[in-house]
């Protein structure tokens, strides 16, 4: 079946360090990918996406490639704030069917000053 | 303001006891879901809906059940709440069926069943 792993946590690092979160995807299809992020006692927000191999999605400073040959959709940013703090879901979801996303199991990361 | 609303945000109960949690969305999408998260667990998809009165099991359907008689509502019924139903619950809702397409969450509810 469909299944997302992500890296486990939780991750912590100083403010302005480099962050990556892997993530890999196992799919029947051809799926879409997409990167969540949910801020304490908040719900889901939708922080990047893309939807076909070799897109780059962004936004916020952070980017993730998909990589169709890995099935792999890493999640990066140069410079992580405070701010950052936050649990972080990649997903993927794949047309027909029950159109439902696909979960990893999150990963949460800690920002100290 | 577009957005998924969610009722009531916070419930503790007892087992047995009916409850039903509401969830609105102002963006006439035609797909809604409702998903449950533990930890450890991530997100996982109890039912969804591709328009009104088309509703479907998810992967973890057992012990709830979904009514969409309006576009815009997507209550989740738990006729007879047991403890292991105690977890944060999300609806989301997306512009119709596709794989591109953004799903938008509620801002969640959090079932304490005792």
């Amino acid at each position: 079946g469909d299944s997302v792993t992500q890296m486990e946590g939780p991750v912590t690092l100083s403010e302005e360090a480099f962050l990556t979160i892997n993530c890999t995807y196992t799919a029947t299809g051809y799926p879409s990918l997409f990167w969540y992020v949910q801020y304490p006692g908040e719900g889901l927000q939708l922080l990047l996406k893309a939807t076909k191999a070799d897109d780059k999605g962004s936004n916020k400073g952070f980017e993730a490639t998909y990589r169709k040959e890995t099935t792999s959709f890493h999640l990066e940013k140069g410079s992580v704030q405070v701010s950052d703090s936050a649990v972080y879901f990649c997903a993927l979801r794949i047309q027909g069917g029950s159109e439902k996303l696909v979960f990893g199991k999150g990963t949460k990361l800690t920002v100290n000053p | 303001e577009a957005q998924v609303t969610q009722n009531p945000r916070y419930l503790i109960t007892v087992t047995g006891k009916k409850l039903t949690v509401t969830c609105s969305q102002n963006m006439n999408h035609e797909y809604m879901s409702w998903y449950r998260q533990d930890p450890g667990l991530g997100l996982r998809q109890i039912y969804y809906s591709m328009n009104v009165e088309v509703t479907d099991k998810g992967d973890v359907p057992e012990g709830y059940k979904v009514s969409r008689k309006e576009k815009r509502n997507f209550p989740l019924i738990l006729e007879s709440p047991s403890p292991n139903q105690t977890s944060l619950y999300f609806c989301a809702s997306s512009p119709l069926a596709g794989p591109n397409n953004e799903q938008f969450f509620g801002p969640g509810t959090r079932l304490t069943v005792l």
